[in-house]
């Protein structure tokens, strides 16, 4: 079965541009969470989904937005990017209700110039 | 808030010996502990798990953790270390009422001298 799958793998932009980031869960899988990885640290929880609905909002500003899709898909939103916001961006999937055993996809690499 | 503490930024080891990295923990109930392992480039991997019941857990590739709650600890430990154990580690805590949403410590590096 596939893992977890995002795209693109690496993406450029500049500031004050929007950024969309997708996410396929493993299949069966309902729960889908975003991470932050600002590089040296650790992931940084921002979202999570579970049948589309949001169950939880790390602190994050609002050009932060995300969405799950019928098939469990999701996307994450980023506008106005800063210079702050080059990062790997990390999606897991779970399989609730033990929806702490995170399966987590290679992330999408942002470099903001 | 809960909160991890990585206190070592950087391990180095020779290959073959043996290896304990720490992480102490701060939550308000029963923590769902875990250790993930990430090469450079790549997502996180699963190596451990402890939810409940026995405080040492075994994981992945050789690799074991011991729950101690009066320390607020999770260390992860490995007898001897192959050169392929080179890589970051993260410790994480969630909970029950946080599914899918975990926190974690800041890393530590594992460099594994030959």
């Amino acid at each position: 079965d596939a893992g977890v799958t995002q795209s693109p793998t690496h993406l450029i932009k500049t500031r004050g541009q929007h950024v969309t980031l997708r996410c396929s869960p493993i299949s069966g899988h309902k729960s889908v969470s975003w991470y932050q990885q600002v590089l040296g640290q650790g992931p940084q929880f921002i979202f999570q989904y579970y049948e589309k609905e949001e169950r939880g909002r790390g602190n994050f500003p609002d050009r932060f937005s995300a969405r799950q899709f019928p098939n469990y898909s999701s996307e994450l939103n980023v506008n106005a990017l800063l210079l702050g916001d080059s990062a790997l961006y990390l999606c897991a999937s779970a399989l609730p209700p033990v929806a702490n055993e995170q399966f987590f996809g290679p992330g999408t690499r942002l470099t903001v110039l | 808030a809960q909160s991890v503490t990585q206190p070592d930024i950087h391990i180095t080891v020779s290959e073959g010996a043996s290896l304990e990295l720490r992480c102490n923990y701060s939550y308000g109930a029963t923590p769902y502990l875990f250790w993930y392992v990430q090469s450079p480039g790549q997502g996180l991997q699963l190596l451990l798990k402890y939810f409940s019941g026995d405080t040492l857990v075994q994981g992945i590739k050789g690799f074991e953790a011991e729950f101690k709650r009066s320390q607020s600890s999770f260390n992860l430990r490995k007898p001897s270390v192959h050169w392929s154990d080179a890589a970051e580690y993260f410790c994480a805590v969630g909970g029950e009422t946080n599914a899918g949403k975990s926190t974690f410590g800041d890393g530590t590096t594992l460099t594994v001298k030959p």
